[in-house]
């Protein structure tokens, strides 16, 4: 079975100051790793993946995350927070080595970016 | 641009209807999904289809129904609507196949109130 665990319900940044989301995850296989935004009101809109290489990926908005075989964690960061980044934030995994085709996301972080 | 469209933003049923959520894709893409976000529980799938009349049963299937007669449309049934199917419903596509992106894009999503 497939799992991902967002531990923090809510992340409070200050504008300006580094940003971290926090995500663990659980596969058999090779996993393969999402990051998803969701503004108010709005569907999901994909950030960055993690399939395979580089241990650290680079996605849209300025986001990146780093890829932790041995800690099993896929954490989102961003060095200088914007107010705008305010929003709900979605870890997703996927195991490669099942064949199954559908995403298990967590429960999602509420990033709160003061002005 | 992938586009994922919903056929409702808001809908407001009465309990024991049946209620009908239509989803198109654009983008020829083979997976169908349909999910639905509560709070604190993140995204939980419902059903998905990997082609044409077919489908499989996701996490939470019981209460629900699907169908998919063309390829850009997956249409999620609530059979007789209950006040515990008050939820968001997300609809997401992606491709099939090994070596593709494996992202899914998502709708806008359809607030749904069962009352």
């Amino acid at each position: 079975a497939q799992s991902v665990a967002q531990p923090e319900d809510q992340v409070n940044v200050a504008e300006g100051n580094p940003l971290t989301v926090k995500c663990t995850y659980s596969v058999s296989g090779n996993p393969y790793l999402f990051w998803y935004v969701q503004y108010p009101n709005r569907g999901l809109q994909f950030l960055l993946k993690y399939i395979t290489g580089d241990n650290l990926v680079k996605g849209s908005y300025g986001f990146e995350a780093e890829f932790n075989k041995s800690q099993t964690s896929f954490h989102l960061k961003k060095p200088s927070a914007l107010v705008s980044d305010s929003a709900l934030y979605f870890c997703a995994v996927r195991d490669g080595g099942t064949g199954r085709r559908a995403l298990t996301f967590g429960s999602g972080t509420r990033l709160q970016v003061q002005p | 641009d992938v586009k994922v469209t919903q056929s409702s933003r808001y809908l407001v049923k009465r309990t024991g209807e049946k209620v009908f959520l239509e989803c198109v894709q654009d983008m020829d893409h083979e997976n169908m999904f349909w999910y639905r976000q509560d709070p604190g529980l993140g995204l939980r799938l419902i059903y998905f289809s990997y082609d044409v009349k077919m489908k499989e049963k996701g996490d939470i299937p019981e209460g629900y129904s699907v169908s998919r007669e063309k390829k850009e449309r997956f249409s999620l049934i609530l059979e007789s609507a209950s006040t515990n199917q008050t939820s968001m419903y997300l609809c997401a596509s992606s491709l099939r196949g090994t070596g593709v992106s494996y992202e899914q894009y998502f709708g806008p999503g359809t607030r749904l109130t069962v009352t």
